[in-house]
């Protein structure tokens, strides 16, 4: 079957750094990507990996090991307006996203 | 014009109401999809379209009814819905099945459902 693990609930304080692990096992794999979404809104593309090592985007960075199934996004310099849920999905070998249960960031002043 | 627009944001409506939820883009993506979110789970997949065909349907329910009727706009018509259809329903759209890197999906801001 098509697995994606990600942690339910993370806490961490404002100023700070955090990294969301993502794990996954598809029955292939053409991209991960990082979504944002704030609850009651929609999801925000944040960053695509399709290649191992890490993608850089201001405050925030995605890496990816393909071979292990892993990836993580990380956070720096948090801000308030960070507390979200970060969701994690895999597009498979037929292009669709298998999504992860979402990860919730509560940031602490 | 980088938005996928939904309409309406809120839509309250009885088991025995025909109700419709639209869906506008203009980025010249030609898939779109819809999906069901219910709180604190992911987007579940419903329906895929790729170059105005139905491309996937993931077993939903006939009650639920796509339609795609040019490559701007998705509408999901709904009929003889259940109190548990409540959720948000989010409209996306991407270059097409397989170029959604870079961007990858962009969502509307979705349509909240209570079925009473």
């Amino acid at each position: 079957g098509q697995n994606i693990d990600q942690p339910t609930e993370m806490t961490a304080t404002e100023g700070a750094i955090v990294q969301i692990n993502c794990t996954y096992q598809t029955s292939g794999f053409n991209g991960l990507f990082w979504y944002q979404q704030h609850a009651g809104e929609a999801p925000t593309f944040l960053s695509y990996n399709v290649l191992d090592g890490l993608e850089e985007k201001g405050r925030f960075s995605s890496f990816l090991s393909r071979s292990k199934g892993y990836s993580y996004l990380l956070l720096k310099e948090l801000q308030m307006k960070d507390s979200a849920s970060y969701l994690c999905a895999v597009m498979d070998s037929n292009y669709q996203l298998i999504w992860g249960a979402g990860t919730k960031l509560i940031i602490k002043p | 014009d980088t938005e996928v627009t939904q309409t309406p944001k809120h839509l309250v409506m009885g088991m025995t109401n025909k109700k419709s939820l639209k869906c506008e883009q203009h980025m010249g993506h030609r898939a779109m999809y819809w999906y069901k979110q219910k709180a604190k789970k992911p987007p579940e997949l419903m329906f895929v379209y790729s170059y105005e065909k139905l491309s996937i349907n993931e077993s939903v329910p006939s009650r639920f009814s796509p339609e795609c009727p040019n490559s701007s706009l998705l509408n999901l018509h709904l009929h003889a819905l259940q109190p548990e259809d409540s959720a948000l329903y989010l409209c996306a759209s991407s270059q097409d099945l397989e170029r959604t890197y870079n961007y990858g999906y962009t969502f509307g801001s979705g349509t909240r459902l209570t079925v009473v």
